[in-house]
């Protein structure tokens, strides 16, 4: 079993609507971050969480230390929010260590 | 602010070459962290080098190795090359090596091992 698990692992969506990304994980962990691929390769740190919730723009970003899980929302979502979506979480003692889940494909249609 | 640099952007090399990649961290960022992504497996951890000390190692062969000189700008390389080896490698920078400093990540450097 993955230390970091995502669902779902693809997922495609109409412009507007309301999306969730979720992300559970089996280890102790320090932070995690939510990341954010456009096709070539280029990775953007969207969120970084250790408790409670974050928000930026559309995108909101909470976790639930205790339950060990997060999740990624968009509000109305964008055909340019089309990316691939990465969970990562930087274990306990382990510096800048990153395990990384296996990431979401999302599409938003226009 | 110039973001994180990684040169060379695309390289190929073949089998039994080896390679070395570039990492310039953003100016004043002492941690630099280097991933392997490739289709089968994914974003894969490979180390982290804070203030020239390599801080942390992923689970990889010897055949890959890094340092990190005195103005943090950091590279890896890849000895005897296997097709396997063929992925984007990314690096990322970060003021601090406590786990709780924002990653900033170049825009990779993508190796096809022919």
């Amino acid at each position: 079993k993955n230390e970091v698990e995502q669902s779902p692992q693809n997922l495609t969506a109409q412009e507007g609507e309301f999306i969730t990304i979720n992300c559970s994980y089996s280890v102790g962990i320090s932070a995690l971050h939510w990341l954010q691929q456009h096709p070539g390769g280029g990775i953007v740190s969207l969120f970084m969480l250790s408790s409670g919730k974050k928000k930026h723009g559309r995108l909101i970003a909470t976790i639930n230390i205790q339950e060990k899980h997060s999740s990624l929302h968009i509000t109305a979502s964008h055909p340019r929010d089309s990316a691939v979506y990465i969970c990562a979480v930087k274990n306990n003692n382990a510096g800048n260590m990153l395990t990384f889940g296996g990431g979401t494909r999302l599409m938003v249609k226009p | 602010k110039a973001g994180v640099t990684q040169t060379p952007r695309y390289l190929i090399k073949t089998r039994g070459q080896q390679v070395t990649l570039s990492c310039s961290p953003i100016s004043g960022h002492r941690s630099v962290s280097w991933y392997q992504q490739t289709p089968g497996q994914g974003l894969q951890f490979l180390f982290e080098y804070f203030s020239e000390t390599q801080r942390n190692k992923g689970n990889f062969p010897g055949r890959f190795s890094g340092r990190q000189f005195s103005n943090s700008r950091s590279e890896m390389n890849v000895s005897t090359l296997e097709l396997g080896d063929s992925a984007l490698y990314l690096c990322a920078s970060s003021l601090a090596s406590s786990g709780i400093g924002e990653l900033f990540f170049g825009e990779g450097s993508r190796l096809t091992v022919l």
